[in-house]
């Protein structure tokens, strides 16, 4: 019973284009959203996140849109750079004491020069 | 420089017998976690840890053990009871007393039971 779902395993994108990766999640309780980078074999780093009282968080060329009504968050990537090729991940924050983290299965994100 | 270090790098173990992954960190965190990732799949808590000697279990726990003896470690034991450990294991660890959220993760151990 997948709560955080990132429905496509796979994009690519030419360089200078924009990436928009997508996260869907279930339950409404989640209150903050991350998004990580993972290149393989290492761990993940952090990338921006954005909490439920907001709707946009913009830093640099990423921008992270969240739609409440509809449980969607995006990662916009503009422009694009071969150097974002990587796995991303959404994670998503349910509230309380114990700031567990839950992860979508990510999407590979191919920047093609 | 402050980090999370993990190690080793790579480990290979034969089955049946127990193995134990390090995770340090130099960040004076609160919190530390473990979590491991499978091909095509999300990465999963296996046990979380928010205070010295206290720590739960995460979703996937069975086959597993820990130990928080010390702030800056947070060392997990595969045992052979676990029917799938190989894996890639990571460590995080997140700071309580500020308002950020996010978790810091280390470079992770690949582990291979042969």
């Amino acid at each position: 019973d997948q709560q955080v779902k990132q429905n496509s395993p796979s994009l690519s994108v030419q360089e200078g284009r924009i990436s928009i990766l997508n996260c869907d999640y279930t339950n409404s309780m989640f209150d903050y959203f991350l998004w990580y980078k993972k290149y393989p074999a290492e761990g993940p780093t952090f990338l921006i996140s954005i909490s439920s009282i907001k709707d946009k968080n913009e830093d640099g060329r990423f921008t992270v849109f969240l739609n409440k009504s509809a449980k969607h968050l995006s990662l916009h990537i503009v422009p694009s750079q071969p150097g974002d090729s990587a796995v991303y991940f959404c994670a998503t924050l349910g509230g309380g004491s114990n700031y567990k983290l839950t992860f979508g299965k990510g999407t590979l994100l191919t920047v093609n020069p | 420089d402050g980090g999370i270090t993990q190690s080793p790098k790579y480990l290979f173990r034969k089955e049946g017998q127990n193995v134990t992954l390090s995770c340090e960190q130099n960040l004076n965190h609160d919190a530390m976690y473990w979590y491991r990732q499978d091909p095509g799949q999300g990465l999963r808590l296996i046990y979380y840890s928010q205070i010295v000697n206290d720590f739960q279990k995460g979703d996937i726990a069975e086959g597993y053990s820990v130990s928080r003896e010390k702030k800056e470690s947070f060392p997990l034991t595969v045992t052979s009871a676990q029917k799938n450990p190989t894996a890639f294991y990571l460590c995080a660890s997140r700071d309580r007393g500020t308002s950020g959220n996010e978790q810091f993760f280390g470079p992770g151990t690949r582990l291979t039971v042969l």
